[in-house]
């Protein structure tokens, strides 16, 4: 089957310091990814939706110029969290869709946990 | 935001007995998707019902979607302990664009 997976799996940084997260889809290229953050006991929020080549498009309320989203190739998105602040601390989690049907499974990454101090 | 509601938050019951889980949306959909979630894990896809589709199998799952009510239910018959997770049901828009539901904990004991 499709496999995403993501690194780190886990991120402690200081506060103020940038973190970057890789996406990859391994064993196909994905034509969108996504990527997601959840707090505690709670559901998944979409932060963004990225296509390779273009800029990624940003939901309600998320400060793109704070969470950077960059996706150079079919195979990989990265999300780098720039001064990054305690508030930023939560689980963040890419998908990646193969075509455009409009009925794909997203295939999800197992997630990074960034804790900021 | 979020989809929409899932129901219950949280269902406790024991192995073998079956495991309902409801789920309602408010925008139109392109499909419904239900995927689950192990603590402090991604997502793992379960099965997709598409605007069309009224019921799906998929092994011991079975899903219904009722575009009427803007309400779909997931059954998991014979549960068994390894069942215990998160389960959330998705919303499929344009461009494949999902929003998730609050999602159900379902736990499962022998």
């Amino acid at each position: 089957g499709a496999v995403v997976s993501q690194h780190p799996s886990r991120v402690i940084c200081k506060s103020g310091t940038s973190v970057k997260i890789e996406c990859r889809s391994l064993d196909f290229q994905a034509t969108t990814m996504f990527w997601y953050r959840q707090f505690p006991k709670q559901s998944l929020m979409l932060m963004a939706t990225s296509n390779e080549g273009s800029k990624a498009t940003y939901e309600q309320g998320v400060e793109k110029d704070k969470f950077l989203i960059n996706h150079a190739s079919l195979t990989l998105s990265t999300l780098t969290v720039t001064s990054a602040h305690p508030e930023d601390s939560s689980f963040y989690i890419c998908s990646a869709t193969q075509g455009n049907s409009g009925h794909n499974e997203q295939f999800f990454g197992p997630g990074t946990r960034l804790t900021v101090l | 935001s979020q989809q929409g509601e899932e129901d219950p938050q949280a269902l406790s019951i024991q192995e073998g007995e079956n495991a309902t889980m409801n789920c309602s949306y408010k925008t139109s959909i392109n499909n419904l998707q239900w995927y689950r979630q192990n603590s402090g894990r991604g997502l793992v896809h379960l099965i997709l019902i598409r605007s069309n589709e009224r019921e799906k199998h998929s092994g011991r799952l079975r899903v219904t979607l009722d575009t009427s009510k803007k309400s779909s239910s997931l059954l998991i018959t014979a549960s068994r302990a390894a069942d215990t997770a998160s389960y959330f049901c998705g919303g499929g828009g344009g461009g494949n664009k999902l929003t998730f539901g609050t999602g159900t904990q379902l736990k499962v004991e022998l």
